[in-house]
């Protein structure tokens, strides 16, 4: 079965450099969400999509934006990128009708230094 | 945490044995689910079970909802070495679908 998609899987940026992570949902879910993990920390929700429009918004700085396209693929651009940063970022989806499960994608591991 | 805590922090024990975590909360709830995650790697989904469902069974996975106590607890029945890995509750409710995560239980399975 299709999962979650993301890209690219690891990322090495500078202090000050933007950075743009991307999430390929599975087919027919039309809700995303963003989730930063920090080293040995549990998954913090940043931002969350339903139908290219935010839906709800979490502890996400606000050098980052995010967006949902029309094919409900999602784009998280951050900027002015700091050391702390660095950590797992994970995408999930769902249905949001009949919601269930949130399916996670692999994960892009950002590295700021 | 922004929404309880997990009980045990870290957890080992012999391949073979059963292995129950706890996770508490504090706000009222439409579901709880549970993940995995091996060592910096994605989440996997194990179970969900749903704010007026007291337990739930998936192969050797075992959940408890006690809402009352705003408690839940997970058991793996028949560990082995392939369980080695961290455990999170995740709580998703009051309107809100994003997930409320535990501190997670780190879980060693020693051959």
């Amino acid at each position: 079965a299709a999962g979650v998609i993301q890209s690219p899987r690891h990322l090495i940026k500078e202090k000050r450099e933007t950075a743009t992570l991307k999430c390929y949902p599975i087919p027919r879910h039309d809700t995303v969400y963003w989730y930063q993990q920090g080293p040995g920390q549990d998954p913090q929700f940043l931002i969350s999509f339903y139908e290219k429009m935010q839906s709800d918004k979490g502890s996400i700085p606000d050098r980052f934006s995010a967006q949902q396209f029309s094919d409900y693929h999602s784009e998280l651009n951050m900027s002015s990128l700091e050391l702390g940063d660095s950590a797992l970022y994970f995408c999930a989806s769902t249905r949001f009708v009949g919601y269930n499960e949130q399916f996670f994608g692999p994960g892009t591991r950002l590295t700021v230094l | 945490s922004q929404q309880g805590e997990e009980d045990p922090q870290a957890l080992s024990i012999q391949e073979g044995e059963n292995a129950t975590m706890n996770c508490s909360y504090k706000t009222s709830i439409n579901n709880l689910q549970w993940y995995r995650q091996n060592s910096g790697r994605g989440l996997v989904h194990l179970i969900l079970i749903r704010s007026n469902e007291r337990e739930k069974h998936s192969g050797r996975l075992r959940v408890t909802l006690d809402t009352s106590k705003k408690s839940s607890s997970l058991l793996i029945t028949a560990s082995r070495a392939a369980d080695t890995a961290s455990y999170f509750c995740a709580t998703d409710g009051q309107g809100a679908q994003k997930l409320v995560f535990g501190q997670g239980t780190r879980l060693t399975i020693n051959p």
